[in-house]
């Protein structure tokens, strides 16, 4: 089936620094979408975007539509411990939501 | 903002047995529902689409009469997973959302089968 490539898989970083993961397709999506999900609950929604080329930011986290419709990236500035979790990059498609594979972040103090 | 709730959290049986996994939309009507299931370490994996009123409708490879899904009014939908087995330990989740709105996650149902 449809397949989002999601990387890095995991990231160990330092607090304060800042990090970037990104997801592409070879399918075409028309709403990219990332979402965070910490241990043992459901994926909450950090940003969606609707357009080509779209480039929006909610507080520390920015994330881009990519020209071609087939990635994004999300950028998190100055981690905290509390961005510590599991990213997900997901894409709409005929109604339902394809996830990537995840990034898991470690935030180390 | 709209709350998706499941029920239970966790759930731990024997094997053979069937278990009921609710998933309610608490402040909106969820004309339709999704049901994912996680592996440990895993993504999402979308399991089937439920539409308030009509027979789910389920991907690829996901056994529809191990995994009934039942929406039958627009605030709950029902995922059971019959004669229960050890592989089907995992993490449910729900998803809900009204019309073409925002899709809305509960919080997952943690499922181990003995």
């Amino acid at each position: 089936g449809q397949q989002l490539n999601q990387s890095p898989q995991s990231m160990f970083i330092q607090e304060g620094e800042d990090v970037s993961m990104n997801c592409t397709s070879s399918s075409i999506f028309n709403t990219w979408l990332w979402y965070k999900q910490d241990p043992g609950e459901g994926p909450v929604l950090l940003i969606a975007l609707y357009k080509a080329g779209e480039l929006t930011s909610n507080g520390r986290l920015t994330a881009q539509f990519g020209i071609t419709r087939k990635d994004s990236f999300l950028n998190i500035s100055a981690s905290i411990p509390s961005d510590v979790g599991i990213y997900f990059c997901a894409g709409l498609m005929g109604g339902k939501l394809i996830f990537g594979q995840g990034t898991e972040l470690s935030v180390k103090p | 903002g709209a709350v998706v709730s499941q029920h239970p959290s966790w759930v731990i049986c024997k094997s053979g047995t069937s278990v009921k996994i609710e998933c309610r939309s608490l402040d909106f009507q969820a004309t339709t529902m999704f049901w994912y299931r996680q592996f440990p370490k895993q993504s999402l994996m979308l399991m089937a689409t439920s539409n308030e009123g009509s027979k789910a409708t389920y991907e690829q490879g996901v056994e529809k009469d191990k995994f009934l899904i039942n929406h039958a009014s627009l605030t709950l939908s029902t995922l059971t997973v019959t004669s229960a087995h050890p592989e089907d330990s995992s993490f449910y989740i729900c998803s809900a959302r009204q019309g073409h709105g925002e899709l809305f996650f509960g919080e997952g149902s943690r499922l181990t089968v003995l």
